[in-house]
């Protein structure tokens, strides 16, 4: 079982209302992810980062930013929710050692904005 | 044309039944692939990376078609709990840390 956790794992929420998801490894991986899935839709890649102080953006256009200043976590915050973010927001993370660099997924956080 | 491309089903089979599934890809430098299994409002799951030479793994067989550009992964004797989203994941980035992108699924049921 991959070491990753996210929480809230559930989270219902007012519009214009600030959040953050937190999501955390304990493998040491050093790539990190947050995808974005509607129930039964593909995944859709919003933010990765290379590593400590390193982000970019993803294929999905998204309001929200994400941090990376340990290499452990990788916190996503909206600064103004809105009912178009609801959603399941999964986290993700890779490490760099062996061949196939296989991507292990938290249990993700599933985000109703009202 | 998306990156990478699946049937999205859905695979409705009896028990016991051997279902397969395709995943094809457009880029021909692509070096990593893998199958995700995907319960209903749950996370991905990694089932098997994909190797070059095939790999299987108890009932599950993967295989990858450098020449057609496609990765294969096929179920045999299938049981009731093999019901989920199957995702193909590719690396068309050698190296970045993009890594995988995703196909967008194939649903299987298997009817008892």
């Amino acid at each position: 079982e991959a070491d990753i956790y996210q929480t809230p794992r559930y989270l219902v929420i007012g519009t214009g209302k600030k959040i953050t998801l937190e999501c955390s490894q304990t493998m040491g991986h050093d790539k990190m992810y947050w995808y974005q899935q509607d129930p039964g839709m593909e995944l859709h890649l919003i933010h990765y980062s290379y590593g400590v102080n390193s982000t970019e953006k993803g294929d999905l256009s998204s309001e929200s930013t994400v941090s990376r200043i340990r290499t452990e976590h990788f916190p996503l915050t909206l600064e103004s929710a809105r009912p178009s973010h609801t959603s399941q927001y999964l986290c993700a993370s890779t490490g760099t050692s062996g061949r196939y660099n296989e991507q292990f997924f938290g249990p993700g956080t599933r985000l109703t904005v009202l | 044309r998306k990156e990478v491309e699946q049937d999205p089903g859905p695979f409705n089979v009896p028990e016991g039944a051997t279902v397969a599934f395709n995943c094809t890809y457009s880029n021909s430098a692509s070096q990593s692939f893998f199958w995700y299994r995907q319960d209903c409002r749950k996370e991905p799951k990694l089932l098997m990376s994909v190797y070059s030479s095939g790999n299987e793994d108890g009932r599950f067989t993967a295989q990858l078609n450098r020449a057609s550009q496609y990765i294969s992964l096929l179920i045999r004797d299938s049981k009731l709990s093999d019901s989920a989203t199957y995702l193909c994941a590719v690396n068309p980035h050698s190296g970045s840390a993009r890594q995988l992108t995703f196909g967008s699924g194939t649903q299987l049921t298997v009817l008892p």
